[in-house]
């Protein structure tokens, strides 16, 4: 079957700590996104990747960090210094560019104790 | 910056009515406005993409219109079920390479 995938789809972490969320795909799409979502809040990107290697900030990059070594995969690091990182955390990706449908995959929802 | 508004931000009707869903945006340079459905606790669920160039798209019982220059999108769902429950989520696609979304609308389908 043809997707992305999440995982894990809860995550806990304690203050402090950093913590990577999985995403991968099997379309062979060239682009990547991650997006975080808070109730009653349209998705906000976080980081995109147009292709391997490459990355780019998006709306609220501060406390996150990402990498892109491989086409299938774009991990998603939450470091201790994002302030409030209790979310639902959506990956998304697209054949390439703007004029592609994004697809995304179940998501994770991250809660810090 | 691009900004994605969506009306109403909840809407409750009777099983068989037809619909309109608002989305409006402020920046006309665009290449595309997709809209998707979220399911709670679920991902997003692309439903129709419209480019730029485009004035609607049609999928089953849905049908959206664009109309780029006054900043304007409206999602029609003809016939609603029960099933079609859930929020509607607009995104447009401008500079750079990922989507702005609205902050989308609660539908609810009672039977």
């Amino acid at each position: 079957d043809g997707g992305i995938t999440q995982s894990p789809k809860y995550l806990f972490r304690k203050e402090g700590q950093n913590v990577t969320l999985s995403c991968e795909q099997n379309l062979n799409h060239d682009a990547m996104y991650w997006y975080r979502q808070d109730p009653g809040q349209g998705l906000r990107l976080i980081y995109y990747s147009q292709i391997v290697n490459d990355f780019q900030k998006g709306d609220i990059a501060e406390g996150y960090s990402v990498s892109r070594e491989k086409k299938e995969s774009f991990p998603l690091t939450v470091t201790s210094a994002q302030k409030n990182p209790t979310a639902f955390y959506l990956c998304a990706s697209s054949y390439s560019g703007t004029t592609d449908t994004q697809y995304f995959g179940p998501g994770t929802r991250l809660t810090v104790l | 910056k691009q900004e994605v508004t969506q009306i109403p931000a909840a809407l409750s009707v009777p099983e068989g009515e037809n619909l309109v869903l608002n989305c409006s945006f402020t920046d006309s340079a665009i290449y595309n406005l997709q809209w998707f459905r979220q399911d709670p606790g679920k991902g997003l669920t692309s439903l129709l993409l419209i480019q730029s160039s485009q004035r609607e798209q049609t999928s089953g019982r849905l049908n959206a219109s664009l109309d780029k220059s006054s900043g304007r999108s409206t999602l029609y769902i003809a016939a609603s079920q029960p099933g079609d429950s859930a929020t509607y989520l607009c995104a447009v696609c401008g500079s750079g390479y990922a989507l702005n979304f609205g902050k989308g609308t609660s539908l609810l389908v009672t039977p």
